[in-house]
């Protein structure tokens, strides 16, 4: 199965903070990737896939890149409501697998 | 709008099944494969296996097969997953997604809570 490594497993930042989570590929996956929040209580919400393409209805301060098999999500201009669980995901290849999850609070 | 909504929480012994379910509605549903995630300790997802409506093809994760059997019902528009042989380690939230085309999950239902205990 293809590996899926999230860094960090937690941060803390402040408002109208710049943020960056980090999802190494253990191989190739191409563009295969997307990103998903998780609020509390609440089921994953598609934010970004294709790598780099932001799903209908997604703020533009999100964002996701690609440098080989390293992907980023990166959120600018921190607010409350981007708080939760972040899950990055690919789907290459069967099975799908996602990262562990990174979860962001504000300070 | 798109919607899945799933199945009520269940609370089930050691050793039985339990089967949810998962009805779509606001689209197409022959169309669109459903998955079916399991979310352990709050945080990490893993895919379980996926059923394409139309002919109900499946594809599982080696790990869950023999665990778990997914089934729909086209006429309601309806995805059904049932976990066998249940253990503490099956205690999770279980979703049911829509795969769009290439792959990522674009829907997600509210999830099922699944508590094993005698």
């Amino acid at each position: 199965d293809i590996q899926m490594t999230q860094s960090p497993s937690s941060m803390s930042a402040s408002l109208g903070d710049t943020v960056t989570i980090n999802c190494l590929a253990s191989q190739d996956i191409g563009n295969y990737l997307s990103w998903y929040q998780q609020k509390p209580g609440k089921s994953p919400k598609l934010m970004i896939y294709g790598a780099t393409n932001l799903e209908d209805g997604v703020p533009s301060r999100f964002s996701g890149s690609r440098s080989g098999s390293d992907y980023s999500l990166t959120i600018n201009s921190l607010g409350y409501d981007d708080e939760g669980i972040y899950h990055c995901h690919q789907y290459y290849e069967y099975p799908p697998t996602f990262g562990a999850g990174t979860k962001l609070e504000l300070k | 709008q798109v919607k899945l909504l799933q199945s009520g929480a269940a609370l089930v012994k050691p050793g039985a099944s339990v089967k949810m379910s998962c009805k779509a509605s606001g689209y197409t549903f022959t169309d669109y494969w459903v998955s079916w995630v399991k979310q352990s300790h709050g945080k990490s997802l893993e895919w379980i296996g996926e059923i394409y409506p139309n002919s109900g093809a499946t594809n599982f994760n080696e790990k869950f097969k023999g665990k778990a059997t997914l089934t729909v019902d086209k006429s309601t528009s309806t995805a059904y997953m049932e976990l066998s042989r249940l253990t503490s380690e099956d205690s999770a939230i279980y979703y049911c997604t829509r795969i769009y085309y290439s792959g990522p999950f674009d829907y997600w239902g509210q999830g099922v809570m699944v508590t094993v205990s005698s």
